[in-house]
């Protein structure tokens, strides 16, 4: 089955600074890479995606790369605020229907300071 | 719009205890997913149903059973509870075909005395 490695399991940077989170997958197959953000005591939120046939997608200051030869998906925030702060999931599926499982990452926590 | 609902919050059980974790959606979704999180291992898939009447296990389903009751309900039975069931539970679901996110509830922590 699929295996998705995350790094790194924890991650601090200061207010205003850039933060990257890098998964890889194991798959060649898998073709939808999500990103959750899971605040304390929270389930998981979607907070953007890509597929396989995009190499990059931003969403303000959030942005997912993707390289499909190498099987790595990187999620890149920039000019970081304390309310980033969180656990950071990245995850990997193929297929929909009856074939459409989630295989998750085992989170990075994200820490902003002021 | 309450999106997926899971009861109970907390829950403490004695070993050998059983117990049912309930979920609900209101986005008639067609799949829906048990996941279990502990520190350090992520999110493990337990059992999911990827439609109505269907169900298949995950990556860790011993020790669990599920129903799906209707196209809303996805329950969680633990026949006889281990400690090494202590966990947070939670319960996502999805529309399964073009809308590929999850949405998750809460989560129901789970401690097994």
């Amino acid at each position: 089955g699929e295996n998705v490695e995350q790094h790194p399991s924890t991650l601090s940077v200061q207010e205003g600074d850039s933060a990257v989170i890098k998964c890889t997958y194991s798959d060649s197959a898998s073709n939808y890479f999500p990103w959750y953000k899971q605040e304390l005591g929270k389930g998981p939120q979607l907070i953007i995606d890509i597929r396989s046939n995009v190499g990059e997608k931003k969403d303000q200051r959030i942005a997912v790369t993707l390289n499909k030869t190498a099987k790595h998906f990187s999620l890149h925030i920039t000019e970081t605020q304390p309310e980033d702060s969180a656990v950071y999931f990245c995850a990997a599926s193929k297929g929909g229907g009856s074939n459409y499982k989630l295989t998750f990452g085992k989170g990075t926590l994200l820490t902003v300071n002021p | 719009n309450a999106g997926v609902t899971q009861t109970p919050k907390f829950q403490v059980l004695k070993t050998g205890q059983s117990m049912t974790l309930q979920c609900a959606q209101d986005m008639n979704h067609n799949s829906m997913y048990w996941y279990r999180q502990d520190p350090g291992m992520g999110l493990r898939l337990i059992y999911y149903s990827a439609s109505e009447g269907t169900t298949d296990k995950g990556e860790v389903p011993n020790g669990y059973n599920v129903s799906r009751l209707n196209k809303r309900e996805f329950s969680l039975r633990l026949e006889s509870a281990a400690p090494s069931q202590t966990s947070v539970y939670f319960c996502a679901s999805t529309q399964g075909t073009s809308n590929y996110g999850y949405t998750f509830g809460s989560g129901t922590r789970l401690t097994v005395v």
